[in-house]
C-alpha cells in the first residue's frame, strides 16, 4: 500500500513570496489533515478535511494560509505571503475514519519550507 | 485552557532499561489516546492506540496505561534498544480533531 505523498520535500523562499505544497493521502482514506511543525515542538493542526469538506481549521491563519482538497482526494496548502514566522514543517496525514472513531493517522514525510 | 503536557526534558537511559514517558492533558475528554514515534526528517509513526475504557494495552516491548482521572497516559518500553532512540508523541481526539503533544525525545545509550 502506497504512503502518503508530498511534494516538494524541501523549500526556500524569500519573505513575501508565495509557496505551495501538494499532498496526495492513502487511497479511500476520508480524513485529510495538514499539520505545521516548528523545530522542537509537535505537530500544531493547521486543517482538517473530511472528504473534500472542512472540519476544523481553527488554527490556519487564512489571511495568509489558504488549502483546498480536490474532489476528496488530493490537497494543496498554500502561503501567501510568507513570513519569516512560517518557517517550518509541513506534514499531510490522512487517516481511513474521523478521528473520532478511534483510527490511526499516517503521515507524509513533510515538507520543510525555510522563509529567509 | 486545553493543554497536552509531556516530558519537556529529554530522556537518557541505558540500554536494557525501561523508559517511561508522560502524557498529561487539561481540559479535554478524550475517548482515546495514541501514541506516535517521530525520527528526524521524518514524519510521525503510529505506535499505539487506548481507548478511555481500557487501562492498559501492550505491544511487544510496548506498554501504555491510560487514567481519566488523573488524566494521564504513561509509555513503557521494557529492555529499550539504541534503536529505540526518536521523539515520541502522544495525540488525542477532541472534537472531531486529532491534537498533539510538543513530544518527548528519548535517547538510549549502549
Amino acid at each position: 500500500e502506497a504512503g502518503v505523498a508530498q511534494s516538494p520535500r524541501y523549500k526556500i523562499i524569500e519573505k513575501r513570496q508565495s509557496v505551495a505544497f501538494w499532498c496526495n493521502p492513502i487511497s479511500g482514506h476520508a480524513t485529510l489533515y495538514w499539520y505545521q511543525q516548528i523545530l522542537g515542538q509537535g505537530p500544531k493542526l493547521l486543517i482538517q478535511f473530511q472528504n473534500n469538506g472542512v472540519v476544523d481549521d481553527s488554527q490556519l491563519p487564512k489571511d495568509r494560509f489558504s488549502a483546498e482538497r480536490l474532489k476528496g482526494v488530493d490537497s494543496t496548502l498554500k502561503i501567501q505571503p510568507a513570513k519569516l514566522e512560517d518557517s517550518a514543517v509541513y506534514l499531510c496525514a490522512s487517516s481511513f475514519l474521523d478521528p473520532g472513531q478511534g483510527t490511526e493517522a499516517f503521515f507524509g514525510q513533510g515538507t520543510r519550507l525555510t522563509v529567509v | 485552557s486545553q493543554k497536552i503536557e509531556q516530558n519537556s526534558e529529554a530522556l537518557n537511559i541505558q540500554e536494557g532499561k525501561t523508559a517511561t514517558l508522560t502524557c498529561n492533558y487539561t481540559n479535554y475528554s478524550p475517548a482515546y489516546l495514541q501514541w506516535y514515534r517521530q525520527d528526524p526528517g521524518r514524519g510521525p509513526v503510529f505506535l499505539l492506540l487506548i481507548r478511555e475504557n481500557e487501562k492498559e494495552k501492550r505491544k511487544e516491548r510496548l506498554k501504555v496505561t491510560f487514567d481519566t482521572t488523573l488524566k494521564q497516559s504513561l509509555f513503557h518500553i521494557t529492555a529499550s534498544q539504541p534503536a529505540d532512540s526518536a521523539t515520541y508523541l502522544c495525540a488525542l481526539n477532541q472534537g472531531g480533531k486529532l491534537i498533539f503533544g510538543q513530544g518527548t525525545e528519548l535517547s538510549v545509550k549502549p
